[in-house]
């Protein structure tokens, strides 16, 4: 079964200071990774996603995120946290797999990220 | 722009009552979905569905019901059989026909029974 797990509740950072939001997943087959934030009383907005290829993928906002076969991880990174940036992460993944069947996309509980000036 | 509405923000109903929550999107997805949001439990799945005229239970469809008799639209019916109806609900569509395609959300529904 797919599972994703979001180890820390709450992250806090100074501003200027590198970030890491950590996630690790289960999938029986190959992964599609993806991470999401949302700000308060707001839907969720795409960053990044990993799909295939390089394991360092870059997306939104200056975040990147690093793939990491051999610990099934997919740590959410940014070199200089912003006050701007506090709020509510997921991570989510899908198994890649075929099967027939519709995979469905598994979200993590969320890890909140309070940047202080 | 192309973007998913929902409808309303907050909406607040007396326990018993049925309740309609309206989400159109005008980005010619196929696929669309609902979750509910709880404090700390991240997303859950309603119900989701892949074509016009045709929608599948996700984890949590009980005491929910829902129709896509157009491709723009996927309202989600909150029932009396809701045992805890009070929530967050997150509409989100994405391109179907590729697993790897992102969701993209509606700014939600908060409701509110009572």
């Amino acid at each position: 079964a797919q599972s994703v797990a979001q180890p820390e509740d709450q992250v806090n950072v100074a501003e200027g200071n590198p970030l890491t939001v950590k996630c690790t997943y289960s999938v029986s087959g190959n992964p599609y990774l993806f991470w999401y934030v949302q700000y308060p009383n707001r839907g969720l907005q795409f960053l990044l996603k990993y799909i295939t290829g390089d394991n360092l993928v870059k997306g939104s906002y200056g975040f990147e995120a690093e793939f990491n076969k051999s610990q099934t991880s997919f740590h959410l990174k940014k070199p200089s946290a912003l006050v701007s940036d506090s709020a509510l992460y997921f991570c989510a993944v899908r198994d890649a797999g075929g099967g027939g069947g519709y995979n469905k996309l598994i979200f993590g509980a969320g890890t909140r990220l309070a940047v202080h000036p | 722009d192309g973007g998913i509405t929902q409808s309303p923000k907050y909406l607040f109903r007396k326990e018993g009552q049925n309740v309609t929550l309206s989400c159109e999107q005008n980005l010619n997805h196929d696929a669309m979905y609902w979750y509910r949001q709880d404090p700390g439990q991240g997303l859950r799945l309603i119900y989701y569905s892949q074509i016009v005229n045709d929608f599948q239970k996700g984890d949590i469809a009980e005491g929910y019901s829902v129709s896509r008799e157009k491709k723009e639209s996927f309202p989600l019916t909150v029932t009396s059989a809701q045992k805890n109806p009070t929530a967050f609900y997150l509409c989100a569509s994405r391109k179907a026909g590729t697993d790897n395609s992102p969701l993209h959300f509606g700014n939600g529904t908060r409701l509110t029974v009572t």
